[in-house]
């Protein structure tokens, strides 16, 4: 299976901040990423597909980049509603795998 | 718009079957792959396996022994069996629709779950 490594498992930032949060695979995945939102007892939210392209209707603040094994989602200017766990996902070789998630709550 | 709904018993005794059901709408279950998936307390998502194409499944090989993936088209509903559970098996429950895009030949240049479910929480416990 092919690990996936998120970091930080956590941070604390403030509304209107920039995060960045960065996922490692394990072997070269091209760019077979993708990236969510969940919000605890609600639905995960997919963000980020293919490593970069944003999924229709998701604010542009988010962008996501890279290739092969090294990833990073970027939250340009953090919104109250961002406050969450964000996860990253291969989709290159089944079984797909997850990342552990970083949660980003309040400063 | 496409929505899911877990549906299960919240506990189950070790040893036994567990069963979910993952209700659809918006969304023929015949039409696409839908997965399970699930997250232990404080681990991380762990992907079950899915269903597509009104029967053809693919499991995750650490849970293939003990897992079964149908689905009853005239409900629009998917199902999750897991037998001889044990505590490990305690998690909130995803059922989520698996996408392809920009696909052509039967080939998809990107894959990813694009609806997921609220979840439900199933206890192993005596």
């Amino acid at each position: 299976d092919i690990q996936m490594t998120q970091s930080p498992s956590s941070l604390s930032a403030s509304v209107g901040d920039r995060v960045t949060i960065t996922c490692r695979a394990g072997q070269n995945i091209t760019t077979s990423l993708n990236w969510y939102q969940h919000i605890a007892r609600g639905a995960p939210k997919l963000l980020i597909y293919g490593a970069s392209s944003l999924q229709s209707g998701v604010p542009s603040r988010f962008s996501g980049s890279g290739s092969g094994t090294d990833f990073t989602l970027t939250i340009s200017s953090l919104q109250p509603d961002d406050f969450a766990t964000y996860f990253c996902q291969q989709s290159y070789i089944a079984p797909w795998t997850f990342g552990q998630g970083t949660k980003v709550d309040f400063k | 718009q496409v929505q899911m709904q877990e549906l299960g018993p919240g506990l189950v005794k070790p040893s036994e079957t567990l069963s979910l059901t993952c209700n659809v709408s918006g969304a023929s279950i015949s039409s696409y792959y839908f997965s399970w998936i699930r997250q232990p307390p404080g681990k991380r998502l762990e992907w079950i396996g899915h269903i597509y194409f009104k029967g053809r499944t693919n499991y995750n090989p650490s849970l293939r022994s003990r897992v079964t993936i149908s689905v009853d088209t005239s409900k629009n509903q998917m199902t999750l069996k897991l037998s001889s559970v044990s505590a490990a098996d305690t998690a909130v429950y995803y059922c989520a629709r698996y996408r392809g895009r920009d696909c052509a030949g039967g080939m998809c240049n990107y894959w990813y779950f694009d609806v997921w479910g609220r979840g439900t929480l199933l206890t192993v416990s005596s």
